[in-house]
């Protein structure tokens, strides 16, 4: 079955730090950019970081930019995110991505479950 | 940035009647090397995670039911349901991918009149 699985969601304080991983399943991972897309609790979408498949180039959004890290092991077929100096507007769920195309094109054809952030003291 | 605004916030529409949701970039999103627009569309429903419903501005995913459409050019962007069924109940979210952020609309909220 073709899926995406997060994990590492929970509770820090602000100024904490998380990594978030993402186990894909039914794909070959590696020929695919991953995302992470993050929707604060009631709010819309936000994409956050991206990055292609074979780890070269990474982009992010200016929310995470300078304190967030997306990676990729290809040889254990995991994505990560790490962020650091977490802030309360960083409460959201995380949802890894998938690109829909083996070009890196932006969109997303297939999404996990999400793991939720919580930032509070 | 790209800004992506979609229109209306929210729409009440009757069971077998037309849902029309619109999208405007804040410039274009044509993406002259494959001369298709990046634009997606997206329906989410509570609890679940987006599906992507329609990328490249119209062309429909796999699986995706043929009263789902999507359309539109330069800025301007439009997803029709052709006759609105009770499971279409969602929020849809359209997103460009020209260039990055790639960012998605606000949403839009669709309900059953």
């Amino acid at each position: 079955e073709v899926q995406l699985l997060e994990s590492g969601g929970g509770s820090v304080q602000p100024g904490g730090s998380l990594r978030l991983s993402c186990a894909p399943s039914g794909f070959t991972f590696s020929n695919y950019a991953m995302s992470w897309v993050r929707q604060a609790p009631g709010k819309g979408l936000e994409w956050v970081a991206a990055i292609i498949g074979s780890g070269d180039n990474t982009y992010y959004a200016d929310s995470v930019k300078g304190r967030s890290t997306i990676s990729r092991d290809n040889s254990k077929s995991t994505l990560y995110l790490q962020i650091n100096s977490l802030r309360a507007e960083d409460t959201a769920v995380y949802y890894c991505a998938k690109e829909g195309e083996l070009a890196y094109s932006g969109y997303f054809d297939l999404w996990g479950r999400g793991t939720l952030v919580t930032v509070s003291s | 940035d790209i800004v992506m605004t979609q229109s209306p916030d929210s729409l009440a529409v009757s069971l077998g009647e037309r849902a029309t949701i619109n999208c405007k970039s804040s410039q274009s999103v044509f993406h002259s090397s494959k001369n298709k627009y990046s634009l997606a569309w997206y329906q989410q429903k509570p609890g679940q995670p987006p599906k992507l419903l329609i990328y490249w501005a119209s062309t429909r995913e796999s699986g995706v039911p043929d009263r789902f459409s999507g359309s539109g050019s330069g800025t301007d962007f439009t997803l029709s349901i052709s006759s609105l069924e009770a499971e279409d109940v969602a929020v849809y979210y359209c997103q460009q991918y020209r260039s990055t952020p790639n960012n998605f609309g606000q949403g839009t909220r669709l309900e059953i009149k």
